[in-house]
């Protein structure tokens, strides 16, 4: 079955930098890898989507690389900020009607 | 839109009572997932429904656990009997359920429960 395995439990970095989360899987890639936020007491945000033919998205201070040969995605967040410590989530999935698979989360903490 | 709304959000129960979780998708959404997520197994797909069928309860762990979608905006999922090792968050989300970016989905606040 596939397995989805995130760097690390936690990640801490400060303020500034940039923070690259990475999100690998086993057998054959999705059509779609995700990524989300989840702060505590609250349900998992969606944040971007990437599709196997892509090689990479931005949003704002977000970037997302899927590389499938690799079997990774890397998550960035550039001129970090407090205000993203959270969990980050990838989540994979195989068809666009298809449940999708989430990791389990990286949490990352942003010191000042 | 209000988005999904679960309820209740804390439940607290002793072991042994029947347990019922409520959830109201996003209107005009067709999928809906349930979830369960502990520090242990992370985030896990309990079962999900596409037009108010269930397609995949593979993740429901016992015949304690059913779900139910008796229509487009809401979704039972019932623990009876209750064990403590229920206790966990429960998650329900919904999305179009089609089209790459309808594979997206939304998530409600969770039920937090407690089984004594």
């Amino acid at each position: 079955s596939q397995k989805i395995e995130q760097n690390s439990e936690a990640l801490n970095i400060q303020e500034g930098k940039t923070a690259t989360l990475t999100c690998n899987y086993t057998n054959y890639s999705p059509a779609y890898l995700q990524w989300y936020r989840q702060d505590p007491g609250r349900g998992p945000v969606f944040l971007l989507l990437i599709r196997e033919n892509e090689k990479e998205k931005r949003k704002e201070r977000l970037k997302v690389t899927f590389d499938t040969t690799l079997k990774q995605s890397l998550f960035h967040i550039t001129a970090s900020q407090p205000a993203d410590s959270a969990t980050y989530l990838c989540a994979l999935s195989y068809s666009s009607a298809s449940k999708i698979i989430f990791g389990s989360g990286t949490r990352l903490s942003i010191r000042p | 839109d209000a988005g999904v709304i679960q309820s209740p959000r804390h439940e607290v129960t002793e072991m042994g009572q029947e347990v019922t979780l409520r959830c109201k998708p996003i209107s005009g959404h067709n999928s809906l997932f349930w979830y369960r997520q502990t520090m242990m197994r992370g985030l896990e797909l309990l079962i999900y429904f596409n037009n108010n069928v269930p397609i995949d309860d593979s993740g429901m762990p016992e015949d304690r656990f059913s779900a139910k979608m008796p229509n487009a905006s809401f979704s039972t999922l019932k623990i009876q009997p209750s064990e403590p090792r229920d206790s966990a968050v429960y998650f329900c989300a919904s999305s179009f359920g089609q089209g790459a970016d309808k594979n997206i989905q939304y998530f409600g606040a969770g039920t937090r429960l407690s089984v004594l």
